[in-house]
């Protein structure tokens, strides 16, 4: 069963619209973890944002921010007057304890486009 | 600010030949990742490692993959005898304790198999 869903396979948005990329996943455990993750065209993976499972609290960090629902499974992103430089592909991931480690599993990735 | 460094940043091989991908995880970090992501495709899981064992691996991490922590601070990815299917980029991967840590990657290793 897929553990991260990450419905969106491409986004195309002009420069200054907002954007919400979605994520739904799935997991037993009571206690885990969400993080959002982006890979520019240089092909990085850079950290975005770290959840626990008992903080519900959306975030927002300059024009990022991030809506956490545990009732629909969802972690979601959204970009605020969206700039060219925010074009990229963005992962979200789940870490839950499985067999005795912490496994972190990658959703398919959302690519982002923003047009100038 | 610590990083994950990895080696070489490209590597292209002949089918068949042994590959070793080096990493310099963070050096407070305990946990240590392979992940791989064939081009335009997800991050797959391959490995972990903890306290100089395998941790987990996945259905990828066959026979032909081995990781070893040779010298307390590189760890390595070695592929003995490349496939063209394995022609991907390899992120390293690191975290600390406690388990709270978020992945910390390298900017990850392309390599090609021709």
């Amino acid at each position: 069963a897929q553990k991260v869903t990450q419905a969106q396979t491409e986004i195309s948005v002009v420069e200054k619209e907002d954007v919400t990329l979605d994520c739904v996943y799935e997991t037993r455990d009571t206690t885990y973890y969400l993080f959002w993750y982006k890979q520019p065209p240089s092909g990085e993976l850079v950290f975005l944002i770290r959840r626990n499972s008992f903080d519900e609290q959306n975030e927002i960090s300059g024009r990022y921010s991030w809506n956490f629902q545990k009732s629909t499974s969802s972690f979601n992103f959204t970009i605020t007057a969206s700039q060219v430089v925010d074009s990229a592909v963005y992962f979200c991931a789940l870490s839950e304890y499985l067999s005795g480690t912490y496994k972190y599993i990658f959703g398919t990735g959302t690519r982002l486009k923003v047009l100038a | 600010e610590p990083e994950v460094t990895q080696t070489p940043s490209h590597q292209v091989t002949q089918m068949g030949q042994e590959v070793i991908l080096r990493c310099v995880p963070i050096s407070n970090h305990l946990y240590f990742y392979w992940y791989r992501q064939i081009l335009g495709q997800k991050v797959e899981f391959l490995v972990s490692f903890y306290n100089n064992e395998i941790s987990e691996k996945s259905e990828i991490f066959d026979d032909q993959f081995s990781v070893e922590r040779p010298d307390g601070s590189n760890f390595t990815l070695k592929i003995r005898s490349t496939k063209l299917e394995d022609s991907a980029m390899y992120f390293c991967a690191s975290r600390t304790r406690p388990y709270t840590g978020e992945l910390f990657f390298g900017e990850g290793s392309r390599l090609t198999v021709l």
